[in-house]
């Protein structure tokens, strides 16, 4: 399947910074979909993005979809310890009809 | 509106035993798809299967996997003769029939073998 690479692996943060995760591929996407996975539970859908430049908000996070749409970002402002956990990006119609998942990143909030 | 489910939550086997995993989708989703979580990594796509079909396994180990969907009763996912290797989370999601690709994951069932 094709790729799609996310950093960083890891993010340590003090509660109340911002926090950016990117996804990059090689190959145009067809779309570009965000999960956020909670210490010991399942992933969870966040959102989907599927037109070159798109920027979707929900609350404190911004989703980007690049021009070109190789790359994406999902930037979260004011982080709060709520917002702990793994976040992947994922990509449909790699070759599978599964998902094609990121490795995540792990976000650590320090109180 | 129940949403995916998934049992066993923990199935511990020993080496050479036979592991089945169970997955129940959404209401009136169609859509069933199995991955597999290593520690500290992504999802793997392992299977797609729609009722009584396989559409999509290319994901699967060749050997020792089985994935079903029957009419009847929940998709089961099952792994013989298990090996330490197999030990990992393994995660049911399922989508609706209208063609959007978001998924709806269950709980995962977490295999460890001894």
């Amino acid at each position: 399947g094709q790729q799609v690479m996310q950093i960083p692996q890891y993010q340590h943060v003090q509660e109340g910074e911002d926090f950016t995760t990117y996804c990059n591929s090689s190959t145009t996407l067809s779309n570009i979909q965000w999960y956020k996975q909670r210490p010991g539970g399942h992933p969870v859908f966040l959102i989907q993005l599927v037109k070159s430049g798109e920027v979707k908000k929900q609350k404190r996070l911004t989703f980007q979809f690049g021009e070109a749409k190789k790359n994406s970002s999902l930037h979260i402002t004011a982080t709060q310890t709520t917002d702990v956990g793994t976040y992947f990006c994922a990509r449909s119609g790699g070759g599978a009809d599964g998902l094609t998942f990121g490795k995540g990143t792990h976000l650590i909030i320090q109180p | 509106n129940a949403g995916v489910m998934q049992n066993p939550r923990h199935l511990v086997r020993r080496r050479g035993q036979e592991a089945r995993l169970r997955c129940s989708p959404m209401k009136g989703h169609s859509h069933v798809y199995w991955y597999r979580q290593l520690p500290e990594e992504g999802l793997k796509f392992m299977v797609y299967l729609q009722k009584e079909n396989i559409i999509d396994e290319s994901g699967m180990p060749k050997e020792r996997f089985s994935a079903e969907f029957p009419k009847e009763g929940p998709s089961i996912l099952r792994i013989q003769q298990v090996v330490r290797g197999d030990s990992a989370a393994y995660f049911c999601a399922s989508s609706p029939p209208n063609g959007r690709d978001e998924q709806y994951f269950g709980p995962g069932t977490r295999l460890t073998v001894t």
